[in-house]
């Protein structure tokens, strides 16, 4: 069935670096992709979020690509801080307006 | 502002054993959804809601029920536990026309409710 998933389940880097973390969808009638950050014990947190209109948004150290024709999704972290270690999810919404979610990457950052 | 408050935090049943989490939201947004969250899979919907007295079914709502009787609540329901609904509970909570802090589309989440069924 159609589902949000993600490259890679796991990715460290050194501080300082910067990140950039992979999901694929397939569901193209998603009008509307989030980037959410997890850390332990606590509920997902909103990074980023962008629109199918457009192929780029950046925010504060964090930007987010959308290709639309191969259906990928990404997360690029600049300069990445050992804060910045945590899970990160892509979700979707569907024209259903259900949200649906990745599995998820977790970041390592070392020090 | 609380935002989204689950209860209870933590619960231990046995196998058969009904519960019910609650989720209870300030925001006065309009959606609510229930999620799972297994190791290595991520966060599942479960059920949601589009409105008072409305519910819907997610990818994986067998085992559970819902009910949103007052706008600001979303309860998940375990009629016979079984052991492989231990998980993580999610609730959330977003406001479709935008007009909270966050954007139309962003769900704001509770802290989680963890369940062991044994």
């Amino acid at each position: 069935g159609e589902s949000v998933g993600l490259h890679l389940p796991t990715l460290s880097v050194q501080e300082g670096d910067n990140s950039i973390i992979n999901c694929a969808y397939s569901n193209s009638a998603s009008d509307y992709f989030i980037w959410y950050k997890q850390e332990s014990g606590k509920g997902p947190q909103f990074i980023i979020d962008i629109r199918s209109n457009m192929d780029k948004r950046q925010g504060q150290r964090v930007t987010v690509l959308l290709n639309k024709t191969v259906k990928h999704l990404s997360l690029q972290i600049a300069a990445t801080q050992p804060g910045d270690s945590a899970v990160y999810f892509c979700a979707e919404k569907r024209n259903n307006n259900d949200m649906r979610f990745g599995a998820g990457t977790r970041l390592t950052v070392k020090p | 502002n609380a935002g989204v408050t689950q209860t209870p935090k933590f619960r231990v049943l046995k196998t058969g054993q009904s519960m019910t989490l609650l989720c209870a939201q300030d925001m006065n947004h309009e959606y609510m959804y229930w999620y799972r969250q297994d190791p290595g899979m991520g966060l599942r919907l479960i059920h949601y809601s589009v409105g008072e007295g409305t519910t819907a079914k997610g990818e994986v709502p067998d085992g559970y029920n819902v009910s949103r009787l007052k706008k600001q609540n979303f309860l998940l329901g375990l009629e016979s536990a079984a052991p492989s609904q231990t998980s993580v509970y999610f609730c959330a909570s977003r406001d479709p026309l935008g007009r909270s802090s966050s954007g139309a589309n962003v769900l704001t989440f509770g802290a989680g409710s963890r369940l062991t069924v044994l």
